[in-house]
């Protein structure tokens, strides 16, 4: 089966500019993840979906990013206006739920803030 | 709060050694554990996955134990090659609702031919 999907793989943005990222989940995977993995460091949460709706969106920072998944299959996640922090690499993953629950990442897409 | 500690932070060995990633958590409410690869400029790739109620799982060279009531995993690598360089992760999921992924920092592993 095809794997998750994410583009663009690479992007470079001055702050205070916007950016959006896109994500295709496996097929059949109900729920997905978006994680910010900052140089040196795991992935961290940052906003979860089952289906179309938010269950989790606590490390959010919802002044400046917002996430959307709107007919349950495909997400794009967007950063308006960026900051130098957000330099980082925005991953993508998905699960079929179930008792393994395992999660599988898209390739990610590397953010750079000038 | 759940944190997830790994140690070392890298490590390099020769070439066929045996070695131990160790990963250590602080709420034992965990619903299950995985390790995952990260090659450099790719995603993660999920190596083993065990169960809350699972002590130890195979895979190939690969052998992942859990303690769950000391907050211990460790991931054993046999007879390591330099394919096996990469970085790897720990994280626990949550054990209520959302199934949410706590990662450690990692451990960069360098296997010198």
């Amino acid at each position: 089966e095809a794997g998750v999907a994410q583009s663009p793989r690479y992007k470079i943005i001055e702050k205070r500019q916007s950016v959006a990222f896109w994500c295709n989940p496996i097929s059949g995977h109900a729920t997905l993840y978006w994680y910010q993995q900052i140089l040196g460091q795991g992935p961290k949460l940052l906003i979860q979906f089952q289906n179309n709706g938010v269950v989790d969106d606590s490390q959010l920072p919802k002044d400046r990013f917002s996430a959307e998944r709107l007919k349950g299959v495909d997400s794009t996640l967007k950063i308006q206006p960026a900051k130098l922090e957000d330099s980082a690499v925005y991953l993508c993953a998905s699960t079929r739920g179930g008792l393994w629950n395992e999660q599988f990442f898209g390739p990610g897409t590397r953010l750079t803030v000038l | 709060k759940q944190e997830v500690t790994q140690i070392p932070a890298a490590l390099s060995v020769p070439e066929g050694e045996n070695l131990v990633l160790n990963c250590s958590f602080t709420d034992s409410a965990i619903y299950n554990l995985q390790w995952f690869r990260q090659d450099p400029g790719k995603g993660l790739t999920s190596l083993l996955l065990i169960q809350s109620s699972q002590r130890e799982q195979t895979s190939g060279r690969l052998n992942a134990s859990l303690d769950k009531s000391s907050g211990r995993s460790t991931l054993y690598i046999a007879a390591s090659q330099p394919g096996d360089s990469a970085t790897y992760l720990c994280a626990v999921s949550l054990i209520q609702g959302a199934q949410k992924l706590v990662f450690g920092q990692g451990t960069r592993l360098t296997i010198n031919p």
